[in-house]
């Protein structure tokens, strides 16, 4: 089935520092995939997005590459924020064969604290 | 109001308590999902309806029942829960005619079960 593999958590760094959180996934088929940002005590607000290989998706500052070749879909911002602090979800959504609706699968998430 | 809203933001309740979770979207979508986020757990899909038919149940157990009366409105009534049933509920919709269509959640109900 469907997986999408982060990579370990905390991540802990300084503000204006390089991010990168590493993002692999297995599909059947050609899935689109997402970023999501989780702040404290709320829900799941999509990052970015991307639907089809070569594709960059990018919003605030943070972007994301459709590898194919390496299955993977890596988060980088080049500069974070304490503002930026929260847990990033990678995600895929895979239209299940007959049916009318995409199905997210995550990963296990990955908590980012910004220190000033 | 737009998006996805649910009530309540939070709840405690008592292992004998019978209560529910309402979930509303305003974005026309056609489908909606009840997600499980636990403590040091990956997000757990539990329920999904595709025009307003339940086309998922991912073994979850009896005490957790799912109801969606129209597109817009979901629901999950909860009774006899275990103290392990403490978690963020999470109700998402999206509009599910490609694999390019993503989900939009609402900011959850935070669960105690005492």
């Amino acid at each position: 089935g469907d997986s999408v593999t982060q990579m370990e958590g905390p991540v802990t760094l300084s503000e204006e520092a390089f991010l990168t959180i590493n993002c692999t996934y297995t599909a059947t088929g050609y899935p689109s995939l997402f970023w999501y940002v989780q702040y404290p005590g709320e829900g799941l607000q999509l990052l970015l997005k991307a639907t089809k290989a070569d594709d960059k998706g990018s919003n605030k500052g943070f972007e994301a590459t459709y590898r194919k070749e390496t299955t993977s879909f890596h988060l980088e911002k080049g500069s974070v924020q304490v503002s930026d602090s929260a847990v990033y979800f990678c995600a895929l959504s895979e239209r299940a064969g007959g049916t009318s609706y995409g199905k997210l699968t995550f990963g296990q998430g990955t908590i980012l604290t910004v220190h000033p | 109001e737009t998006g996805v809203t649910q009530t309540p933001r939070h709840l405690v309740m008592g292992m004998t308590n019978k209560k529910s979770l309402k979930c509303e979207q305003h974005l026309g979508h056609n489908a909606m999902y009840w997600y499980k986020q636990s403590a040091k757990k990956p997000l757990e899909l539990m329920f999904v309806y595709s025009l307003e038919e339940r086309v998922e149940n991912n073994s979850v157990p009896s005490r957790f029942s799912p109801e969606c009366p129209n597109s817009s409105h979901l629901f999950l009534h909860l009774h006899t829960l275990q103290p392990e049933d403490s978690a963020l509920y999470l109700c998402a919709s999206s509009q599910g005619s490609s694999s390019g269509a993503e989900a939009f959640f609402g900011q959850g109900t935070r669960l105690t079960v005492v």
